[in-house]
């Protein structure tokens, strides 16, 4: 596509619920990244892919935190047992050198009530 | 360990002033800098990088930003202040290009521009 969609755009959960959060990146794109942008912070890394497979899952809070990239495009952000902790802007992006930058999606503003 | 600091979670400018934003680093090796602009309910979008080759970057929208790695700074700045310039600015840090280690981003600072 264009540009890097991620969906849904706002998620709205209760607590202790599953939820999966969709990022489509751009086409050709082989690097993946997610971020979590909480209120008033900067984005913190989350978990890097490199085609298929995680390169670096370092950031990734703990294991409720879970990604897939199982055929090198499209990745699911999982987390399970939803917390109130976990609401925040959840951004996607994708690069095809990560030198060059890469381009973000527009994010999925997850609340957990 | 990488980091960034902004100093300055808010600047007000008036248009047609001079915009200065301030970001240090702090990185084990010779970083790869990166300035984004976050515009609100959108994502980053990519004002300039610097990745070791000239000191002085320019980007989009008359952005520029200067490399120092004596005062291991990496200030943006803009001659003159347009009122479409008010926005949410992260500098952030990368000692691998940002490919495997990802990006480590600043707090941010919130750009205001007086009419």
């Amino acid at each position: 596509g264009a540009g890097v969609s991620q969906t849904p755009s706002n998620k709205v959960t209760e607590k202790g619920k599953y939820v999966e959060l969709r990022c489509d990146p751009i086409s050709g794109h082989t690097a993946l990244y997610w971020y979590r942008q909480s209120l008033g912070q900067g984005p913190e890394f989350l978990i890097y892919f490199q085609g298929t497979g995680a390169a670096d899952d370092s950031g990734l809070p703990n294991d409720r935190f879970f990604a897939v990239r199982p055929e090198g495009s499209v990745s699911t952000l999982k987390i399970q047992r939803t917390e109130r902790g976990d609401s925040a802007v959840y951004l996607c992006a994708s690069s095809l050198r990560g030198a060059d930058g890469y381009t973000f999606g527009s994010g999925t503003r997850l609340t957990v009530v | 360990a990488q980091s960034v600091t902004q100093l300055g979670s808010h600047v007000s400018v008036s248009e047609g002033a001079l915009v200065l934003l301030r970001c240090n680093y702090s990185s084990s090796v010779p970083p790869y800098l990166f300035w984004y602009v976050q515009y609100p309910n959108q994502g980053l979008q990519l004002l300039l990088k610097y990745t070791s080759a000239a000191t002085l970057v320019k980007g989009i929208n008359g952005f520029e930003a200067e490399f120092k790695k004596s005062e291991t700074s990496f200030h943006l700045t803009k001659p003159s202040a347009h009122m479409s310039d008010a926005a949410e600015y992260f500098c952030a840090v990368s000692e691998r290009g940002g490919g495997a280690d990802g990006l480590t981003f600043g707090k941010g600072t919130h750009l205001i521009i007086q009419p």
